[in-house]
């Protein structure tokens, strides 16, 4: 149980594009996501909390319009990085909010890695 | 805001010893939970213990178990037995009881088990 999906697994695109990434909560229902962002031999950085129905709340200095959030359901969120720049390359990991043995916590879909030429 | 340290970059163990990992964290808040997660090659992020800071009794499984000091706000991850397979970073992490919810991490740990 609590499995997290996420598609794709690994995306190439040009400079000015824009990708979408797909989070999904297999097994459960999540009415909180993450989005992380890891750099090479770096932590997870945490980029937004996406609520489902409501606006996602974005951390200090993540640009809101470049990175698009969208919660539409309790088992998809989606983050979309618009007008890609190779800087935008990364690792970008989303996780789900679940409860098991009474207690909640987050669990992680695989990742994505983007890279922008 | 609450910050997660782990002072050490790197380690290495050899095959069926023990090592432990640290991490010390700051809060004002009582109520929270403490994780280790690891994260092997595949980059795919494993929860590997956790501690709800209510709780005196430090958490076990299996291999790995945990030293909680409240007082002291240290939470180090011990494992014994090392194995290949455990190979990975590590990456302590503080959530708040309530609120946002949201998970602060440590730098990480890249633990080497060496056969």
């Amino acid at each position: 149980g609590a499995v997290v999906s996420q598609h794709p697994s690994w995306v190439i695109c040009k400079s000015g594009t824009s990708v979408k990434i797909e989070c999904r909560s297999l097994d459960f229902q999540a009415t909180t996501m993450f989005w992380y962002r890891q750099f090479p031999k770096q932590s997870l950085m945490l980029m937004a909390t996406s609520n489902e129905g409501s606006k996602a709340t974005y951390e200090q200095g993540v640009e809101k319009d470049k990175f698009l959030i969208n919660h539409a359901s309790l088992t998809l969120s989606t983050l979309t990085v618009t007008s890609a720049h190779p800087e935008d390359s990364s690792f970008y990991i989303c996780s789900a909010r679940g409860r098991t043995s009474g207690i909640y916590e987050q669990y992680f879909g695989p990742g994505t890695r983007l890279t922008v030429t | 805001a609450q910050t997660v340290t782990q002072s050490q970059p790197e380690m290495s163990v050899q095959e069926a010893e023990t090592v432990t990992l640290s991490c010390t964290y700051d809060t004002s808040e009582n109520n929270y939970y403490l994780f280790w997660y690891k994260q092997p090659p595949s980059r795919q992020m494993i929860l590997v213990i956790r501690q709800e800071a209510y709780k005196q009794q430090n958490a076990t499984e299996n291999r790995f178990s945990v030293n909680f000091q409240k007082a002291a706000k240290s939470f180090s991850l011990k494992i014994s037995d090392s194995q290949l397979g455990d190979t990975a970073m590590y990456f302590c992490a503080f959530m708040s009881q309530g609120g946002s919810e949201k998970l602060v991490f440590g730098k990480g740990t890249k633990l080497t088990v060496n056969p």
